[in-house]
């Protein structure tokens, strides 16, 4: 059973809208929460980590929240550029170190057309 | 420049054949992992090697195994491949914590006919 759900599966936004991304989990326990960014025909990399109940973290034109009693994140992207066409992967961090295991969703492929 | 390599980058190989997936990094990080993307699933995770010779299976190794004898180097092998390891292949690695960041390679496409 998937324990990471991502939502939407895609979204076609127009450069320089706002968008949001969402993830629900089930992973028990919670450690940490992971957004990643996917190029097409790329690896993952990370956008940010969040670790505390009701963390808020911001990179850029990046920011993401968590509730974990509701074991929900947000992804939120501001003033998109064509250049953050990619999927964006919600992981779900079991412990907080290497003897734990990471969750990941599906993804939400965002599309940014001009 | 902080970077995990994979090669090759595409493959193609006949069903039955032995594979060779490589990866290297240059961090000194002790933790590797193999992981599969198929479309419309998440990363699956294959093996984790927590340092030289300390392997661990994931929650997919049938088909699979691994070799580390470097801490820099992580192969992951399939002996007689199937056409239901067509897949593309992450290798990543990570030092310890919450805070430390993983970072990914570009992967291997995989495809077994």
């Amino acid at each position: 059973k998937t324990q990471v759900e991502q939502s939407p599966q895609s979204l076609v936004v127009r450069q320089g809208e706002n968008c949001v991304l969402q993830c629900n989990y089930s992973v028990t326990p919670d450690n940490h929460l992971r957004w990643f960014k996917q190029d097409t025909g790329k690896g993952l990399v990370s956008l940010t980590v969040l670790v505390h109940e009701n963390d808020k973290t911001s990179n850029g034109r990046y920011s993401a929240t968590l509730d974990k009693d509701a074991k929900h994140s947000t992804l939120h992207i501001t003033a998109t550029l064509l250049d953050d066409t990619a999927t964006y992967i919600c992981v779900v961090g079991d412990r907080g170190s290497a003897l734990g295991r990471l969750h990941f969703g599906a993804g939400t492929q965002l599309i940014v057309i001009p | 420049d902080m970077k995990v390599t994979q090669m090759p980058r595409y493959l193609i190989k006949r069903m039955g054949e032995n594979v060779l997936l490589e990866c290297g990094q240059d961090m000194s990080h002790e933790t590797m992992y193999w992981y599969r993307q198929d479309p419309g699933l998440g990363l699956q995770l294959i093996y984790i090697s927590y340092d030289v010779d300390s392997n661990s299976e994931g929650d997919i190794p049938k088909g699979y195994r691994v070799s580390r004898k470097k801490r820099e180097h992580f192969s992951l092998i399939l002996d007689s491949a199937k056409t239901n390891q067509t897949s593309v292949y992450f290798c990543a690695s990570s030092s310890t914590g919450v805070n430390s960041d993983y970072t990914f390679g570009s992967g291997t496409r995989l495809l077994v006919i």
